[in-house]
């Protein structure tokens, strides 16, 4: 089955900084999403982005699926934005990466 | 919209017991899915049903797991019976469309088989 890979697994930032997210897949896609799962364990939505760039408010995303990758910026990084960051992408069924963990530190 | 519904929240159970886990999808929406993260395998998809009907079951574990959706606006997952190794968080999600599609996903139900 496609293979995803999330960099950089662990990331820790002051606030007010930036980071880019990285997400690898092996094979042509449907669909690609981006999720923040946060301290509680939600699943929030970020985006849906099998193509193109996207923004909102301070995160922004960008797939180029002929180069089998997704990048999700973040900017002037909050406290609140700690959490597990996830890409899951749609081929035959949907797969997620193994996330990277984000702290941002006060 | 209340956005995809799990109950319970969390569930505490003991070795051998029957657990079902419920769902509520978002209103209109034709696709429900079922996923299930530990820390050992992260996210999986379990099951995929559209339409109320399975169209995926390929990631369900085993036999032991079953899962249903008798309505457009309801479905359960059932583990008969339960080993520790089930312990882990479950997800419902839901979509407008197909497997394709955003899929928005509820709050979790947390697991925990002594």
């Amino acid at each position: 089955g496609i293979q995803v890979e999330q960099s950089p697994p662990d990331l820790i930032l002051q606030e007010g900084a930036n980071s880019t997210l990285r997400c690898n897949f092996s094979d042509s896609v449907n669909n690609l999403q981006w999720f923040h799962q946060n301290p509680w364990g939600q699943l929030i939505n970020l985006f849906y982005i099998p193509s193109g760039t996207k923004q909102n408010g301070r995160l922004s995303a960008t797939t180029v699926a002929t180069e089998r990758y997704s990048l999700l910026y973040i900017s002037s990084s909050q406290t609140t934005d700690s959490g597990v960051y996830f890409c899951a992408v749609v081929n035959n069924d949907m797969r997620f990466g193994a996330g990277t963990r984000l702290t941002v530190k006060p | 919209d209340a956005g995809v519904i799990q109950s319970p929240r969390h569930e505490v159970t003991e070795m051998g017991q029957e657990v079902t886990l419920r769902c509520k999808p978002i209103s209109g929406h034709n696709s429900l899915f079922w996923y299930r993260q530990t820390m050992m395998r992260g996210l999986e998809l379990l099951i995929y049903f559209n339409n109320n009907v399975p169209i995926d079951d390929s990631g369900m574990p085993e036999d032991r797991f079953s899962a249903k959706m008798p309505n457009a606006s309801f479905s359960t997952l059932k583990i008969q019976p339960s080993e520790p190794r089930d312990s882990a968080v479950y997800f419902c999600a839901s979509s407008l469309g197909r497997l394709k599609d955003e899929q928005f996903f509820g709050p979790g139900t947390r697991l925990t088989v002594l």
